[in-house]
């Protein structure tokens, strides 16, 4: 079975500061993956799809970048409305979320 | 507009049954793969369980495999999770989603129901 390795599992920062999360396929998933944003009590929401591609509505601060195993996810200028938790998910074979990355303010 | 609107959760006992409902709106719903995702209280995403756009496939995790049954009504734009032998691990936010992607992206996600399994 596939296995996604999510890091860091939080985060501070500063807005205006760029922030990076990787997340780590156990096997070869192709550009099958996804990243979502959750805020507290409300759905998770689309961000990136087929690794790199920003889903309609989405400001371009937000980025996805990689194949095979190695996947990055990018805010390039940390906003205050950012604050909420990211998910990777692959779908390669039966879907899988990765762990989960909690953004807060510094 | 895309709508989905779970209903159905509530409080169970260890061993019992209940069933979840999604309506969908705004869309095609029969040309699409649905799915259902949860997340316990606390906790991140897990999926739990597929169908394709016509009923014919399904999948689920291996946790609710021979306990859960995903169905879809095309004409009446529902969803369906039938959930039996219910566990306190089952509590969770259920959510639906519908997949894109060929399937398996997760475009738009409904409100979510709560299941509580506890005696």
């Amino acid at each position: 079975d596939i296995q996604m390795t999510q890091s860091p599992s939080s985060l501070s920062a500063s807005v205006g500061d760029r922030v990076t999360i990787t997340c780590q396929a156990s096997q070869d998933i192709s550009n099958y993956l996804n990243w979502y944003q959750q805020k507290p009590g409300k759905a998770p929401k689309l961000l990136i799809y087929d690794a790199s591609n920003l889903e309609t509505g989405v400001p371009s601060r937000f980025s996805g970048s990689g194949s095979g195993t190695d996947f990055t996810f990018t805010i390039s200028s940390l906003q205050p409305e950012d604050i909420a938790t990211y998910y990777c998910q692959q779908y390669d074979n039966l879907p899988l979320f990765g762990g989960g990355t909690k953004v807060e303010i510094k | 507009e895309v709508q989905l609107v779970e209903s159905g959760g509530g409080l169970v006992q260890p061993g019992g049954s209940l069933r979840l409902s999604c309506a969908a709106s705004g869309f095609t719903f029969s040309s699409y793969w649905m799915h259902w995702v949860r997340q316990a209280p606390g906790k991140g995403l897990v999926w739990v369980s597929r169908i394709n756009s016509d009923g014919s496939s399904t999948s689920y995790a291996d946790s609710v495999k021979g306990r859960f049954t995903i169905s879809r009504d095309n004409a009446k734009n529902t969803l369906y999770l039938q959930m039996n032998s219910l566990r306190a691990e089952d509590t969770a936010v259920y959510y639906c989603a519908r997949g894109d992607c060929g399937g398996d992206c997760f475009d738009y996600w409904g409100q979510g129901t709560l299941v509580t399994v506890s005696s």
